[in-house]
């Protein structure tokens, strides 16, 4: 199984400012088709999770400009440019490119 | 706008089969894969598997000898069944809809199932 490590594990943030979350794979999540099967959920307190982010760094329908993802291979990047109270949470990231699927462990973005 | 809801019993005796039905509405369940995820308390994210439009499914190797996931196109329901259930299994279940272009694209609300006598 891919291993999906998230980091940190909390990260405290302060409204108007930007956060940043990490997440890294145990192998290479390009797959043979050219595409890279990594996305970013968000799950609000007491909600289900909520795609933000597709295929590395494609905005979901209806997901503010403010989230932005990037990165390549094995490593990639969740930013906030600048957190506003709701986006107060778990981030989540999960790879599709081999199964199973699997999560990153989260990382808790409060206040 | 396309809506999932689970739905099944709250409490499970340990040893028993656990069953859960994820209802679509807002759209044919025809023309996606259909995956269930569950979130044991206070814990993240597990993939439990997924079933695709023609039938096939694909199953989490941890969980792959108790699960069986199915679909009924003509009540657009997807089903999960979890055999021999211990007090391991206790979790909120979600039912999670892959789109081609953006993976696994809409969630259901989950059902939280108790593994307890």
């Amino acid at each position: 199984d891919i291993v999906m490590t998230q980091t940190p594990l909390s990260s405290p943030v302060t409204l108007g400012q930007p956060a940043s979350i990490s997440c890294r794979s145990s192998q290479s999540l390009l797959y043979s088709d050219g595409n890279t099967y990594l996305s970013w959920l968000q799950q609000r307190p007491g909600q289900p999770p909520r795609l933000l982010i597709y295929k590395v760094s494609n905005r979901f329908s209806g997901v503010p400009d403010r989230f932005s993802g990037s990165g390549a291979g094995t490593d990639f990047t969740l930013k906030i440019s600048r957190v506003e109270a709701e986006d107060v949470g778990l981030y989540y990231c999960i790879q599709a490119t081999q199964f199973p699927l699997t999560f990153g462990g989260g990382t808790k973005v409060e206040i | 706008q396309v809506q999932l809801q689970e739905s099944g019993p709250g409490l499970v005796r340990p040893s028993e089969t656990l069953s859960l039905t994820c209802t679509v509405s807002g759209g044919s369940i025809s023309s996606y894969y259909w995956s269930w995820i569950r979130q044991p308390p206070g814990a993240g994210l597990e993939w439990i598997g997924y079933i695709n439009n023609s039938g096939g499914t694909n199953y989490n190797p941890s969980l792959k000898s108790r699960v069986t996931i199915s679909v009924d196109t003509s009540k657009n329901q997807i089903s999960l069944k979890v055999s021999s259930v211990t007090a391991a299994d206790t979790a909120v279940y979600y039912c999670g809809r892959h789109s081609a272009v953006a993976g696994l694209d809409y969630w259901g609300q989950g059902a939280l199932v108790a593994v307890s006598s």
